[in-house]
C-alpha cells in the first residue's frame, strides 16, 4: 500500500523560505512515475506546485517557477518542496502526491494527507 | 488558455443522476481527472484518463468527454458523496502546466 506524508515547519516568516519533505513509503520512487506538490490556501481550491521525475526532471507552475525549487532523494525515497521569498499568499495545506503522467492519462492518484503552513512573522 | 470552469454549486436528490462538468480549451487535446474532497480531507481520485475509476471507487462514478467539456456523472447519488469536486488537466499551450477547476459543491438533499 502506497502511502505519503508530508513533514516540515508549519510557521514560516515572510520573505524566508518554506521546506517541505514527502516520504514515500510502499513504492520505491526510482521504479517511476512522478511525484508532484500541490497546494489549498483555506477555503479555495487547488493548484499544482509542480511534479518532478526519479531522474530529476521537473516541470513547474510558471506561476511559482522563479520561487520553486522540487528534488528527489532517492536513497531515503522522498523528494522536497523549496518555495522561497514567501508571503502571506503563500498561506496553504500543501499536499504531496504521486502523478501518473502518460499518453492516455495524467493524474494524481495517491495524496498525503496534507500539512498546513502559515506564512507570518 | 489554462482554465478549466466549473460550477460553484450543484445539488442533486438521494438516488437520483447528477453531471458535475468542467469547461476548457485543453480538454479537446486531454482528458480530465476528476477529485473528490471532503471538509479537512485530502483529495481523492475517482476517476482518470478516458474513463477510468481507481480502486476502491463505487462505480456509480462515470467521466466523458465531448470536445471542450469534461463531465463527472455520479448515478444514484448517496449521502456520502456529498463532498467538493475538482477537475484536473494537463494545459494544451506545451508548458507542461497542470490545472485545476476551481471546484464543484455537491450537496445531496
Amino acid at each position: 500500500q502506497v502511502q505519503l506524508q508530508e513533514s516540515g515547519p508549519g510557521l514560516v516568516k515572510p520573505s524566508e523560505t518554506l521546506s517541505l519533505t514527502c516520504a514515500v513509503s510502499g513504492y520505491s520512487i526510482s521504479s517511476g512515475y512522478y511525484w508532484g506538490w500541490i497546494r489549498q490556501p483555506p477555503g479555495k481550491g487547488l493548484e499544482w506546485i509542480g511534479s518532478i521525475y526519479h531522474s530529476g526532471s521537473t516541470y513547474y507552475n510558471p506561476s511559482l517557477k522563479s520561487r520553486v525549487t522540487i528534488s528527489v532523494d532517492t536513497s531515503k525515497n522522498q523528494f522536497s518542496l523549496k518555495l522561497s521569498s514567501v508571503t502571506a499568499a503563500d498561506t496553504a495545506v500543501y499536499y504531496c502526491a504521486r502523478h501518473i503522467s502518460s499518453s492516455w492519462a495524467d493524474a494524481f492518484d495517491i495524496w498525503g494527507q496534507g500539512t498546513m503552513v502559515t506564512v507570518s512573522s | 488558455s489554462s482554465e478549466l470552469t466549473q460550477d460553484p454549486a450543484v445539488s442533486v436528490a438521494l438516488g437520483q443522476t447528477v453531471r458535475i462538468t468542467c469547461q476548457g480549451d485543453s480538454l479537446r487535446s486531454y482528458y480530465a481527472s476528476w477529485y473528490q474532497q471532503k471538509p479537512g480531507q485530502a483529495p481523492v481520485l475517482v476517476i482518470y484518463g478516458k474513463n477510468n475509476r481507481p480502486s476502491g471507487i463505487p462505480d456509480r462514478f462515470s467521466g466523458s468527454s465531448s470536445g471542450n467539456t469534461a463531465s463527472l456523472t455520479i448515478t444514484g447519488a448517496q449521502a456520502e458523496d456529498e463532498a467538493d469536486y475538482y477537475c484536473n488537466s494537463r494545459d494544451s499551450s506545451g508548458n507542461h502546466l497542470r490545472v485545476f477547476g476551481g471546484g464543484t459543491k455537491l450537496t445531496v438533499l
